[in-house]
């Protein structure tokens, strides 16, 4: 079945500390993948996206993804993080173009300590 | 521009209530999307409008019934909440209407309802 992990429920990080948060899918064919920051209390919002071409992606407020094809995974990090960055992440996924299914992870919580 | 709009923000209901939600967007999207949120499971998609005057199901709308009133508003109605329905619910909103699954999805705020 097709399935989006996020191995990480919880991160807890140092301002100004580098972050890594990971996003494995399980399909064959090359999927459209999507990362959203989601503030307590607020909606989710576009970090960034990958389609095709150049298999790392820039995003807003300085994070970026990197799609892997060989370890099925699309990473989002940052070099460092602020402590406005709290939030939870949502990984994403739509398996092929035009359906009807966009499949979201679990998420993960940031924390960022001062 | 206010974006995607949803009220109320919360609500409490008794099981076999009846409630519509409401979602408006002012971005003049052709697409519009009912999801909703339970801790550990992410994001499931509820009932998504991919134009006006149509309307489909996504992976879990057994309760809940929905109407696109017109390109800016989607409503999302329980017709008898059972307690199995407490969850946050989010409307999106994304330009295209074909295709939606690529399209950057614009999320309001969210509603978060309690079925006792």
């Amino acid at each position: 079945a097709q399935s989006v992990t996020q191995p990480d429920i919880h991160i807890t990080v140092s301002e100004g500390a580098s972050l890594e948060l990971r996003c494995n899918y399980s399909y064959g064919a090359t999927p459209y993948l999507f990362w959203y920051v989601q503030s307590p209390g607020q909606g989710l919002q576009l970090l960034l996206k990958y389609f095709s071409g150049d298999t790392l992606v820039q995003g807003i407020k300085g994070f970026e993804a990197e799609f892997k094809r060989s370890q099925s995974s699309f990473n989002l990090r940052k070099p460092s993080v602020h402590w406005s960055d709290a939030a939870e992440y949502f990984c994403a996924v739509a398996f092929s173009y035009n359906t009807d299914k966009l499949i979201f992870g679990t998420g993960t919580r940031l924390q960022v300590f001062p | 521009n206010a974006g995607v709009t949803q009220t109320p923000k919360f609500q409490v209901l008794k099981t076999g209530q009846s409630m519509t939600l409401q979602c408006a967007q002012d971005m003049n999207h052709n697409s519009m999307y009912w999801y909703r949120q339970d801790p550990g499971m992410g994001l499931r998609l509820i009932y998504y409008s991919a134009s006006e005057g149509t309307t489909d199901k996504g992976e879990v709308p057994n309760g809940y019934n929905v109407s696109r009133l017109n390109k800016r508003e989607f409503s999302l109605r329980l017709e008898s909440a059972a307690p199995s329905q407490t969850s946050v619910y989010f409307c999106a909103s994304s330009e295209a209407g074909q295709s939606f699954s690529t399209d950057t999805q614009y999320f309001g705020p969210g509603t978060r309802l309690t079925v006792l």
